[in-house]
């Protein structure tokens, strides 16, 4: 089975741009989250999608949004760009969500100049 | 809500000599728990997951995780470092229904020839 897959690896975009990131799930898996990775910060939870839902949201401004579409895929898209939006975007699947085991792409390396 | 304590930022071990890599949680459920394993520009990778099932877990490359519950400790260990183990080591909790994993601030392994 092919693992998550996410594009683009890496971006750069300056301040107040958007971008739109991509994540295509391990086949069958319906629930897809994604993080923010950050030096300071570590790992932090931004939403998850299950069934073209969104199911659970983390703690980040409006400016951070998703969607899921009828085949599992996902995509996050950030608006108005800022310097601390520099980070590596994950998504994870996994079968249902909850308790499942995520199983995590290789990251969206986002800079912001 | 659950939370997760890696005690230390940093570990260093010479080759072939023991890992360990605490991990504390807090939960007030039946919670899963998780270690997951980055390399550097990857994304993350499980290594074991604990379930109620069995209280030591066996992962892979020889690693390997006890649950204690009274001292609300899962940490991780193996028995002879290799050089390919130096990466960013992540704790995680999951209690039960849907919500969002928790994530260690991760320790990071060095291995010295």
């Amino acid at each position: 089975k092919a693992g998550v897959t996410q594009t683009p690896r890496y971006l750069i975009k300056t301040r107040g741009q958007q971008v739109t990131l991509s994540c295509s799930p391990i086949s069958g898996h319906r629930s897809v989250s994604w993080y923010q990775q950050t030096p300071g910060q570590g790992l932090q939870f931004l939403f998850e999608y299950f069934s073209e839902t969104q199911r659970n949201k983390g703690n980040f401004p409006g400016r951070f949004s998703g969607r899921q579409f009828s085949n599992s895929r996902s995509e996050m898209n950030v608006s108005t760009l800022e310097l601390g939006d520099s980070a590596l975007y994950l998504c994870a699947s996994s079968l249902d969500g909850g308790q499942d085991t995520q199983y995590f792409g290789p990251g969206t390396r986002l800079t912001v100049l | 809500a659950q939370s997760v304590t890696q005690l230390d930022s940093h570990v260093s071990v010479s080759e072939g000599t023991p890992v360990l890599l605490r991990c504390n949680y807090s939960s007030s459920y039946s919670p899963s728990l998780f270690w997951y394993v980055q390399h550097p520009n990857k994304g993350l990778q499980l290594l074991l997951k604990y379930t109620s099932a069995a209280t030591l877990v066996k992962g892979i490359n020889g690693f390997e995780a006890e649950f204690k519950k009274s001292e609300t400790s899962f940490h991780l260990t193996k028995p002879s470092a290799h050089m390919s183990d130096a990466a960013e080591y992540f704790c995680v909790v999951s209690d039960p229904g849907n919500t969002p994993l928790v994530f260690g601030k991760g320790t990071r392994l060095s291995v010295i020839a």
